[in-house]
């Protein structure tokens, strides 16, 4: 079974410039969260997409939005990039209360 | 909104000695769910408790879910270079997954 994908593994931007991360779930998940890990700190919630809708977001700016296509991927995009947006952007997906499963990141470097 | 905290926020031990990180909600939680990350990895799902003093063990692990169902905690018991990591609590369920602020455990041979 394959597992959560996230693309790219790296990203390197300047500030003022968009960025787009993209997820693949695991097969037969609805449900795309997203969070963002700056360095050495904790997993801040950002989106969470469940049958193609957005059903809730975190304490996150406007430029920082998203969506979730038909077959359940899913597309981070973050506007008018500033310095501290630089992190590890991190996708999960999951069913009901089961666990979630993670992918291994983007790493989102803004210079 | 809700708050879950963990504590220590790091820790820093021998190897062979035992840890234990605990995780204190400011509401109910509707079950707690244990997650390691590696350094430079993802966070990997450990362990789910739903029961109110639920204990469950994983080899040297112990898992307990507090009588309020408000903490919980992790304990690990004679730990190893491989437990090095940051153990993550999050409140599994479906709108947010909601993660505590995690531990750092760093394990000295």
């Amino acid at each position: 079974e394959a597992g959560v994908t996230q693309s790219p593994t790296h990203l390197i931007k300047t500030r003022g410039q968009q960025a787009t991360l993209r997820c693949s779930p695991i097969s037969g998940h609805t449900s795309v969260y997203w969070y963002q890990q700056a360095l050495g700190l904790g997993l801040q919630f950002l989106l969470w997409y469940d049958e193609g809708e957005e059903r809730n977001r975190g304490n996150f700016p406007p430029r920082f939005s998203g969506r979730q296509f038909p077959n359940y991927s899913s597309e981070l995009n973050v506007n008018a990039l500033e310095l501290e947006d630089s992190a590890l952007y991190l996708c999960a997906s999951k069913t009901s209360l089961l666990k979630a499963f993670f992918g291994q990141g983007t790493r989102l470097t803004v210079v | 909104g809700q708050q879950v905290m963990q504590i220590p926020q790091y820790q820093h031990v021998q190897e062979g000695e035992d840890f234990t990180t605990y995780c204190n909600s400011s509401t109910t939680l509707s079950n707690i769910q244990w997650y390691k990350q590696r350094p430079g990895g993802h966070p990997v799902f450990l362990i789910q408790l739903v029961k109110s003093g639920e204990v469950k063990k994983q080899k040297r692990l112990t898992f307990q879910f507090g009588e309020a169902k408000k903490n919980s905690s992790l304990h690990i018991t004679a730990t190893q270079t491989t437990d090095v990591g940051t153990y993550f609590c999050a409140e599994g369920g479906f709108q947010k997954l909601v993660f505590g602020t995690g531990t750092r455990l760093l394990v000295s041979p």
